[in-house]
């Protein structure tokens, strides 16, 4: 089956500190990947999203590549600002019915 | 605006309760799904519907009905056959028609807390 393994956090950073995050799954087929982020008390938010290898998706200074190869989708953003802090979903779709797998959740903490 | 509407954003129960957690959708979309999340944990599904008058259970639909008379609303009850129903639940749904069926696009939740 699918599964989505992400980095335990909580990942703590200074602001304007280089952010990694990164995603590894396992599924069948050709899966469409994404991230999404949830602030505080809130709903999840689509960050961005790639539909096949090598694509890039990219969102308000956040990227991450589809890559195949390492079956991986790792999130990146070059300075992370206070606001940024919120946990970070990363998960996939695959298959009939476009359900989504998502990985456990990981929660960024950026300090002034 | 186009969004999805969850309501209320807390709900209280009382043991021995059902209780329906509402979402509505403006975005002309087939698919709706509910999800539960407990803290610090990633999303379960509980049902999901592709279409009108039809849905299908997820991972964990025991204690859990909903219906699908309206394409725009998906309500869900939690029953009091659920153990453990204290949790924040997320409605979301997918596929405007001739579009890509594969981005889901979740509401603010509901934060339900059994007393």
């Amino acid at each position: 089956g699918n599964s989505v393994t992400q980095m335990e956090g909580p990942v703590t950073l200074s602001e304007e500190a280089f952010l990694t995050i990164n995603c590894t799954y396992t599924a069948t087929g050709y899966p469409s990947l994404f991230w999404y982020v949830q602030y505080p008390g809130e709903g999840l938010q689509l960050l961005l999203k790639a539909t096949k290898a090598d694509d890039k998706g990219s969102n308000k200074g956040f990227e991450a590549t589809y890559r195949k190869e390492t079956t991986s989708f790792h999130l990146e953003k070059g300075s992370v600002q206070v606001s940024d802090s919120a946990v970070y979903f990363c998960a996939l779709t695959s298959g009939a019915g476009n359900m989504l797998t998502f990985g456990g959740g990981t929660r960024l903490m950026v300090k002034p | 605006d186009g969004g999805i509407t969850q309501s209320p954003k807390y709900l209280f129960r009382k043991e021995g309760q059902n209780v329906t957690l509402s979402c509505e959708q403006n975005l002309n979309h087939d698919a709706m799904y509910w999800y539960r999340q407990d803290p610090g944990q990633g999303l379960r599904l509980i049902y999901y519907s592709q279409i009108v008058n039809d849905f299908q259970k997820g991972d964990i639909a025991e204690g859990y009905s909903v219906s699908r008379e309206k394409k725009e609303s998906f309500p869900l009850t939690v029953t009091s056959a659920q153990k453990n129903p204290t949790a924040f639940y997320l409605c979301a749904s997918s596929a405007p028609p001739g579009e890509s069926t594969d981005t889901q696009y979740f509401g603010p939740g509901t934060r339900l807390t059994v007393l």
